[in-house]
């Protein structure tokens, strides 16, 4: 159980398009997802906090235009990285939080690589 | 400020015992976290802790200090596959994950 889905795995795009990121809870729901960012050797870094049904919560520092934040399910969100550039090359991760705790359990991360 | 802290790297030998450290400050505290990352995969993961004391899951186990604002992971039996960055994680007040920068740990056969 607790299964969390990203698609898609790996994407490469040129500077100045939009990419998106899907990110799904399989087998269960969950009111909160959470989008990381890791740059290589570097440690997760926490982008966004989105709630179903309500705008995304960006942390300090995060573009809230740039990075479009969707949540329009219990089972999906989105991340949408617009007018991508080479600084934002990164592995881009998702993680979802049961409803009946707080783990939370990750997708497999999207390698985002924009040329 | 609230802060995490876990050595950056660790080595044992395969068939040993190996335990990694973490120390936090939080503002607030609403359990401990312990997640496994293999290299260009995303964490997995391992143990919650809440309460003070020991949970025991296999050949991993977790303990937990809340007064000393301290936790370890235990990993026994070491196998190659555990070679990993492990994370710790402490879900402050607003139940946001503080994340540390993660141990890497090296398994020499």
């Amino acid at each position: 159980g607790a299964v969390v889905s990203q698609h898609p795995s790996w994407v490469i795009c040129k500077s100045g398009t939009s990419v998106k990121i899907e990110c799904r809870s399989l087998d269960f729901q969950a009111t909160t997802m959470f989008w990381y960012r890791q740059f290589p050797k570097q440690s997760l870094m926490l982008m966004a906090t989105s709630n179903e049904g309500s705008k995304a919560t960006y942390e300090q520092g995060v573009e809230k235009d740039k990075f479009l934040i969707n949540h329009a399910s219990l089972t999906l969100s989105t991340l949408t990285v617009t007018s991508a550039h080479p600084e934002d090359s990164s592995f881009y991760i998702c993680s979802a939080r049961v409803l009946s705790g707080y783990e939370q359990y990750f997708g497999p991360g999207t390698r985002l690589t924009v040329t | 400020g609230q802060n995490i802290d876990q050595p950056t790297e660790m080595t044992a030998t395969e068939g040993a015992i190996v335990q990694i450290n973490c120390t936090y400050q939080t503002s607030g505290f609403n359990g401990l976290f312990w997640y496994q990352q293999h290299a260009g995969e995303a964490p997995t993961f391992l143990s919650y802790n809440v309460l003070d004391g020991l949970e025991e899951k296999g050949r991993f186990s977790s303990f937990l200090s809340r007064s000393k604002g301290y936790s370890y992971l235990l990993l026994k039996e070491l196998q190659m596959k555990d070679s990993a960055s492990y994370l710790c994680a402490v879900m402050d007040s607003n139940y946001q994950l503080i994340w540390g920068a993660g141990t890497k740990l090296i398994i020499k056969p």
